[in-house]
């Protein structure tokens, strides 16, 4: 089983250069979140999406952008990197029903992103 | 403001050491707290999870205690690995129609020879 798996595992861009995460999972979960790890500060949610078609912001959702292609799937684009983007991105998924209203987070392994 | 405060933040212990690890929190209202162990270069993994009528819960070497009164958990290693190395993420969340997760800041473990 792959779980969730994110591409590309690093990546380098400079300032004003765009890029999209790709995300997918394989466990037929409804949820998928996108977050960013910062040394020093727990995980923030940036994006979520409760169920294909919908997506939701969260915490520090200024300059991404998300797209829900499918169930499967869930990118994020950053239109014009800055160097304060600079970080650890993790996609997770949730199986997110009445009846697994305590079902964990599955994570993806990350990428590195490091803007210039 | 909701917050998890987690301490130390970071230990180093010597293989077959034990070492306790705390998880203090004011996300209100309460539902349930997780711990997640994050390898290095990783996602995080959960390793358990406990609910408000739970105070102590074991997973292997791995033992979770909950004390909602004092809004405080503590993860117990025992018999340290040097596979244990890694950050333990403490998770809180809340209840209700506005439910979310807070996540706090990690402790850093490094078991050593």
């Amino acid at each position: 089983n792959a779980g969730v798996t994110q591409t590309p595992k690093f990546q380098v861009l400079k300032t004003g250069q765009s890029m999209t995460l790709q995300c997918a999972q394989d466990m037929n979960h409804n949820s998928m979140y996108w977050y960013r790890q910062d040394p020093g500060m727990g995980l923030r949610l940036i994006y979520y999406s409760a169920s294909e078609g919908t997506t939701d912001k969260g915490e520090v959702p200024n300059g991404y952008n998300v797209s829900r292609l499918n169930k499967r799937e869930f990118s994020l684009r950053l239109e014009s990197a800055a160097p304060s983007q600079t970080s650890v991105y993790f996609c997770a998924s949730r199986e997110d029903r009445p009846s697994s209203y305590n079902s964990p987070l599955h994570f993806g392994n990350g990428t590195r992103l490091t803007v210039t | 403001k909701n917050q998890v405060e987690q301490s130390p933040q970071s230990l180093i212990i010597l293989e077959g050491k034990n070492c306790t690890l705390q998880c203090n929190y004011t996300v209100s209202p309460f539902s349930n707290l997780r711990w997640y162990k994050q390898d290095t270069g990783r996602g995080p993994v959960s390793l358990t999870i406990m609910t408000f009528s739970e105070n102590t819960k074991s997973n292997g070497r791995y033992t979770a205690t909950l004390d909602a009164d004092t809004k405080q958990s503590s993860l117990h290693i025992t018999a340290s690995q040097l596979s244990d190395s890694a950050s333990y993420i403490c998770v809180v969340r809340s209840t209700g129609t506005a439910s979310k997760l807070t996540f706090g800041t990690g402790t850093r473990l490094q078991v050593t020879l």
